[in-house]
């Protein structure tokens, strides 16, 4: 079955410390996107990668960053520069043209900073 | 610059009842529109979308949206809701393509008895 995988679905860190999080998909989709999801906000994107060994910041993209080295995984770590880490975190993947422009997403990975 | 707001935190019906959650949406252009749903600690699912075409959109589990040009508006509906609808829904809008989407805030469904 193709989708998106998010692992792990918790991750706990002590404050100062980086951890990555992991999102790969197995349906050959070009672009992916990290977002983060907080009570009452929304989803408000991270970062974007349109192709291997490209990628965007988004609206909120200090204190993470990201790597695209292969099409189906686009880690995400979250450094300890971000001050606020505690949140929902998603992963999508999508495919334009054609009315194909749709992401989709994975279970998402909840981080808790402890 | 895109933006999607969506009126309602949360609502509230009871099983059976209608449903019509709202969305408003910015754009200079024709827009893509979105309805997605997330179940507590879930991914989100895509519902149903809109880029050209008949304005009333259906989609998966007999939910539908209506896109209205002149009102800026792309509001989901059901006819019948079933407890298993209670989820939080996000109205998303972009221009397609690899470019950004906007979510809006989410509406929370609560379904009564």
């Amino acid at each position: 079955d193709g989708g998106i995988t998010q692992s792990p679905k918790y991750l706990f860190r002590k404050e100062g410390q980086n951890v990555t999080l992991s999102c790969e998909q197995n349906l050959n989709h070009d672009a992916m996107y990290w977002y983060r999801q907080d009570p009452g906000q929304g989803l408000r994107l991270i970062y974007y990668s349109q192709i291997v060994n490209d990628f965007q910041k988004g609206d909120i993209a200090e204190g993470y960053s990201v790597s695209r080295e292969k099409k189906e995984s686009f880690p995400l770590t979250v450094t300890s520069a971000q001050k606020n880490p505690t949140a929902f975190y998603l992963c999508a993947s999508s495919i334009p043209g054609g009315g194909r422009d749709t992401q989709y997403f994975g279970p998402g990975t909840r981080l808790t900073v402890l | 610059a895109q933006s999607v707001t969506q009126p309602d935190i949360h609502i509230t019906v009871s099983e059976g009842a209608s449903l019509e959650l709202r969305c408003n949406y910015s754009y200079g252009a024709t827009p893509y529109l979105f309805w997605y749903v997330q179940s507590p600690g879930q991914g989100l699912q895509l519902l149903l979308k809109y880029f050209s075409g008949d304005t009333l959109v259906q989609g998966i589990k007999g939910f539908e949206a209506e896109f209205k040009r002149s009102q800026s508006s792309f509001n989901l509906r059901k006819p019948s809701v079933h407890w298993s609808d209670a989820a939080e829904y996000f109205c998303a809008v972009g221009p397609g393509g690899y470019q950004k989407v906007t979510f809006g805030t989410g509406t929370k469904l609560q379904v009564i008895p």
